[in-house]
């Protein structure tokens, strides 16, 4: 049973489009997180859910935009998308004031052509 | 968020033991000391965890100096599997990842 999970795991689409990334976790965590990791491997933190309220958003543009329909899912919507978009997106989880011992998905790989 | 220095790169030969050194002289009183590890394709997965004293786990061991601007992070006896990006991360309510360190095993 996988603890973290996203889907796709892969994602090719064409410059101007929409597209959603999904993520579960089924660990009953009450916060889930959204990682980029860019073409020169560094990973940074893009949102934090917690129990369905946004409590990180790190200057990301306002075509991404997360929905927490409950505790256990959290969904990145993306649009009018450009290339320099093209990543791979992790998604995490983790319970009450552990904040920083998280559980990672194993990514969606994007690629804007 | 405190900076971070890590070598770029280490390597070891499997069975041997492993230390993967990390400075962190701006780190507060208050952040704990975080490392994962991000194997080859996959998500970042969490090793380990201390504050002030040395912690032991089934994956690594922590040993943190007792000014707590440096740590180590210890693989008793590395293998082929551990050969991974090691993250060592400062802090309280953000993991703030850093270039790491490319670890190596050699068989």
């Amino acid at each position: 049973d996988t603890a973290v999970s996203q889907t796709p795991k892969y994602l090719v689409t064409q410059m101007g489009n929409d597209k959603s990334i999904k993520c579960e976790q089924n660990l009953g965590h009450d916060t889930m997180y959204w990682y980029k990791q860019d073409s020169k491997k560094f990973l940074k933190i893009m949102f934090s859910y917690n129990n369905k309220e946004l409590i990180i958003n790190e200057t990301v543009p306002n075509r991404f935009s997360p929905k927490s329909p409950d505790k256990a899912h959290l969904n990145l919507h993306i649009n009018s998308l450009e290339l320099g978009d093209s990543a791979v997106y992790f998604c995490a989880s983790s319970y009450g004031q552990l904040k920083n011992i998280q559980y990672f998905g194993a990514g969606t790989r994007l690629s804007v052509l | 968020d405190a900076k971070t220095t890590q070598p770029n790169s280490m390597e070891s030969n499997e069975e041997e033991p492993v230390h993967l050194p990390c400075n962190h002289s701006t780190i507060s009183g208050t952040d704990y000391i975080h490392w994962y590890r991000q194997l080859p394709s996959q998500g970042p997965e969490y090793v380990i965890h201390g504050l002030t004293s040395n912690v032991n786990n089934r994956m690594a061991s922590l040993a943190i100096a007792e000014d707590r601007k440096s740590s180590t992070l210890i693989l008793h006896r590395a293998t082929l599997r551990d050969a991974a990006v090691y993250y060592c991360i400062p802090g309280r309510n953000k993991l703030v990842f850093g270039a790491g360190t490319i670890l190596r095993v050699k068989s």
